[in-house]
């Protein structure tokens, strides 16, 4: 079964620091993956998708089949980066599948 | 455009009582999604819809949970009887499905509380 991993439920980094968010994908065939996010009292929103190779708010993310990975990756983190976090997989033509979220928080 | 709106934000109500949330898409977006988000298990899809036709329902957790379509414009997720463990917040979403680019415009959740 298609399944997405996010082995951590809390991240705490300091302002500055590297961040990455990890996720462990299980599909057969050519995944789509994705990173939502999360900011306090706001909707949940598309951060970024791997087949555009953005970077967006500094964060970049790429997708590893050897590993199964697409790991989530900013070089210093920001304050305003504190947010719940989902790595997600597009199932057939439109189920989007999400982990189980990280809630990362950026200390002064 | 308001974005997806969902009504109520919060509710909070008894074991055993009738619980539905109501949805109402962005125009023009034809395919509408049900979410479920807890500590426990993150974001988890229930049912989704396309042109108001339920096209996947299997994360329906059991046969107290219904979700309707009537129309472009509206849904409704119902829960009856209502138990404790429903308790979480309650997404919808939707997306114009003839673009298939991943990405859901989501409302701000229904916090259900069930005592």
């Amino acid at each position: 079964a298609q399944r997405v991993t996010q082995p951590e439920k809390l991240l705490s980094v300091f302002k500055g620091a590297p961040v990455e968010l990890k996720c462990n994908y299980s599909y057969s065939g050519s995944p789509e993956l994705f990173w939502y996010v999360q900011y306090s009292r706001q909707r949940l929103q598309l951060l970024l998708r791997h087949i555009s190779r953005e970077s967006i708010k500094g964060f970049t993310a790429d997708l590893n089949k050897g590993e199964t990975s697409f790991h989530l990756k900013k070089p210093f983190a920001q304050e305003e980066d504190s947010a719940m976090y989902y790595c997600a997989l597009i199932q057939g033509a439109q189920k989007l599948v999400f982990g189980q979220g990280t809630r990362l928080t950026i200390n002064p | 455009d308001a974005g997806v709106i969902q009504s109520p934000r919060h509710e909070v109500t008894e074991m055993g009582q009738e619980v539905t949330l109501r949805c109402k898409p962005i125009s023009g977006h034809n395919s509408l999604f049900w979410y479920r988000q807890t500590m426990m298990r993150g974001l988890e899809l229930l049912i989704y819809f396309n042109n108001n036709v339920p096209i996947d329902d299997s994360g329906m957790p059991e046969d107290r949970f219904s979700a309707k379509m009537p129309n472009a414009s509206f849904s409704t997720l119902k829960i009856q009887p209502s138990e404790p463990r429903d308790s979480a917040v309650y997404f919808c979403a939707s997306k114009p499905s003839r673009r298939n680019t991943g990405e859901l415009f989501f409302g701000e959740g229904s916090r259900l509380t069930v005592l």
